[in-house]
């Protein structure tokens, strides 16, 4: 069995400032993380993923997140927000056992203020 | 590039009405999935397969039927409408169940 857990159902940020969205995951099995963004109106679109390897790991548009197994994390963070990054942010788990799919996290909706 | 591709788009049922949204996918992947999308419940899936001809139950499958006739085609069924199916539905596709999921832009479906 596996879940996500993500603290915080908004998040607001000035312009400039650091991003920080929380996600804890559960997993039997090893994990493998994801970050999906989603601006209004439109699908789901990979961020960055963890499967194994290195921890930390580098997405698109300045985003990283680090996997953190003895805490069971893969908070996100950027180290200077943009209006543009104004979306809603899911986390995902999946693994590589068996049928194995996605479940996601409830989301963080991010606002950028100016 | 199409990717995955979801209709229709927008759509109102009356309660008891049936539909089928269709989704299809041009990246030879062989996981498909449904999900649907609530305010402040992420997103659940209700039935997806792992290839051509099987499907599986997810999170949320009763009310919904689901058929993959061809490996690019995933078809999601409403037999007879309920309000409580409404909803925005989000087809996606992956290689495993393991790797990045492509989803589509959604379907809105109000049942009134």
């Amino acid at each position: 069995a596996q879940s996500v857990t993500q603290l915080g159902s908004h998040v607001s940020v000035s312009e400039g400032a650091l991003v920080l969205l929380r996600c804890n995951y559960s997993s039997s099995v090893p994990p493998y993380l994801f970050w999906y963004v989603q601006y209004p109106n439109q699908g789901l679109q990979l961020l960055l993923k963890y499967t194994t390897g290195a921890t930390l790991v580098k997405g698109i548009n300045g985003f990283e997140a680090e996997f953190k197994k003895s805490e069971t994390s893969f908070h996100l963070t950027k180290p200077s927000a943009h209006m543009s990054d104004a979306a809603e942010y899911f986390c995902a788990v999946s693994s590589n056992s068996g049928y194995s799919t996605l479940t996601f996290g409830k989301g963080t909706m991010l606002l950028v203020s100016p | 590039n199409a990717g995955v591709t979801q209709t229709p788009k927008f759509r109102v049922l009356k309660t008891g009405q049936s539909m089928t949204l269709l989704c299809a996918q041009d990246m030879n992947h062989e996981y498909m999935y449904w999900y649907r999308q609530d305010p402040g419940m992420g997103l659940r899936l209700i039935h997806y397969s792992v290839g051509e001809g099987t499907t599986a139950k997810g999170e949320v499958p009763d009310g919904y039927n689901v058929s993959r006739l061809k490996k690019q085609n995933f078809l999601l069924g409403l037999e007879s409408a309920a309000p409580s199916q409404t909803s925005v539905y989000f087809c996606a596709s992956s290689y495993t169940g393991s790797s990045e999921a492509f989803f589509g832009q959604g379907t809105r479906l109000t049942v009134v």
